[in-house]
């Protein structure tokens, strides 16, 4: 079945640093690819997406590209902050005609994030 | 508009014991899932449900039961809780849409309840 892999954590920078955060999918078909952020002690929010390939997903200083070719979708921001301290998960989710599993998100493992003074 | 809802939010249960987890939206959402989050595992798929009356089985079904009589509601049961259940769990919802459209809608995701199984 469809799956995720992203490079697994802790990270730590300095606030301004640059960020990356791999993430690679194996997937048959042709599903849409997400990032979420967790923030201590609340649920998941949506922080971009990317529905087909070699579209950009950005928001809030973060960018992903939809890459079929190396099936990656990694996560950049320029500048972090401290206030960027998450738990960064990367997912895919299957289309609703998928047989057996439809419209379900499949989540990586998750990356946590600290960004220090 | 109050999104997706889930109580309790804390939950302490004795081995054996059953219990409801609830969870609504107020979206008007067909597609409806549980998840469970758990250290270096990420969240993983309970059940889910494409819309009232139907549900279906995700990646870690076994020790929890669902329905979904309407739109809104969507509890998770506990029929008999074990201590490898206790974990943080999150209900979401999202429109369905159709074929290969239907995966570009983003789950929305509750607050999440912590379980915790003695």
């Amino acid at each position: 079945g469809n799956s995720v892999t992203q490079m697994e954590g802790p990270v730590t920078l300095s606030e301004e640093a640059f960020l990356t955060i791999n993430c690679t999918y194996t997937a048959t078909g042709y599903p849409s690819l997400f990032w979420y952020v967790q923030y201590p002690g609340e649920g998941l929010q949506l922080l971009l997406k990317a529905t087909k390939a070699d579209d950009k997903g950005s928001n809030k200083g973060f960018e992903a590209t939809y890459r079929k070719e190396t099936t990656s979708f990694h996560l950049e921001k320029g500048s972090v902050q401290v206030s960027d301290s998450a738990v960064y998960f990367c997912a895919l989710r299957n289309p609703m005609n998928y047989g057996g599993s439809q419209g379900n998100l499949i989540f990586g493992k998750g990356t946590k994030l600290s960004v220090k003074p | 508009n109050a999104g997706v809802t889930q109580t309790p939010k804390f939950q302490v249960l004795k081995t054996g014991q059953s219990m409801t987890l609830q969870c609504a939206q107020d979206m008007n959402h067909e597609y409806m899932s549980w998840y469970r989050q758990d250290p270096g595992m990420g969240l993983r798929l309970i059940h889910y449900s494409v819309g009232a009356g139907i549900t279906d089985q995700g990646e870690v079904p076994n020790g929890y039961n669902v329905s979904r009589s309407t739109t809104e509601d969507f509890p998770l049961r506990l029929l008999s809780a074990a201590p490898s259940q206790t974990s943080v769990y999150f209900c979401a919802s999202s429109p369905s849409g159709t074929g290969r459209g239907g995966s570009y809608n983003e789950q929305f995701f509750g607050p999440g309840t912590r379980l915790t199984v003695l």
